[in-house]
């Protein structure tokens, strides 16, 4: 596609449920990132992939969150037993995996827990 | 790992007047700095980047200085518009095979007509 796309565009999801987040990054880039942005709020980081492996998972606020990327293109993004505080945008970027090459967002999911 | 630090985190101006946004960085090996910009209900967009062995670079309106030594970077835009009003974010990327993309908290910058 021609660039970054992320679905759902919105979610809403009983607390308690599992919600899963996808991003098809820009064809033929190799690095992925996701971050949550709360409502007037940074961009947190969560975890990036180079490729199918994540070297860097650091970011994500517990167990409940897992992600993974198959066939070095799609990535998902798992909650599992969502709660209010999971309420946010889920950003989705990715670029061609080289040092000084530009990231290109997608749109976001914005997940809303009732 | 890295850490980003922006500053202010709101500004206001004056249209024409300029804006200055400061962000410092922790880990000495990052080596790639873009700035983004996020208009209200937008996805973030790369507006200028700079790389380490770059001291200072200027598209237009807007020009971004390094001082590796300090571990700081600036974006500076002149003569600013309402159209500029926006959420600026500062990031950095670490040095080798580390892509990682760190972000700073962002800055609200309003323009006053």
């Amino acid at each position: 596609g021609a660039g970054v796309s992320q679905s759902p565009s919105n979610k809403v999801t009983e607390k308690g449920k599992d919600v899963e987040l996808r991003c098809d990054p820009i064809s033929g880039h190799t690095a992925l990132y996701w971050y949550r942005q709360s409502l007037g709020q940074g961009l947190e980081f969560l975890i990036y992939f180079q490729g199918n492996s994540a070297p860097d998972k650091s970011g994500l606020p517990s167990d409940r969150f897992s992600a993974e990327r198959t066939g070095g293109s799609v990535s998902t993004l798992t909650i599992q037993r969502t709660q209010q505080e999971d309420s946010a945008v889920y950003l989705c970027a990715s670029s061609f995996g080289q040092v000084n090459t530009e990231a290109f967002f997608g749109q976001g999911t914005r997940l809303t827990v009732v | 790992g890295e850490n980003v630090e922006q500053h202010p985190s709101t500004l206001s101006v004056q249209e024409g007047d300029s804006a200055v946004i400061k962000c410092t960085y922790s880990d000495s090996a990052s080596n790639y700095f873009p700035w983004y910009k996020q208009e209200l209900g937008k996805r973030p967009q790369l507006i200028i980047d700079i790389r380490s062995n770059v001291g200072e670079k200027k598209d237009q309106r807007i020009a971004v200085t390094l001082n590796k030594t300090a571990k700081h970077f600036s974006l500076h835009i002149t003569e600013t518009q309402p159209e500029d009003s926006a959420v600026y974010f500062c990031a950095a990327m670490g040095g080798g095979s580390n892509y990682k993309l760190t972000f700073g908290k962002g800055t609200l910058l309003t323009v006053n007509p």
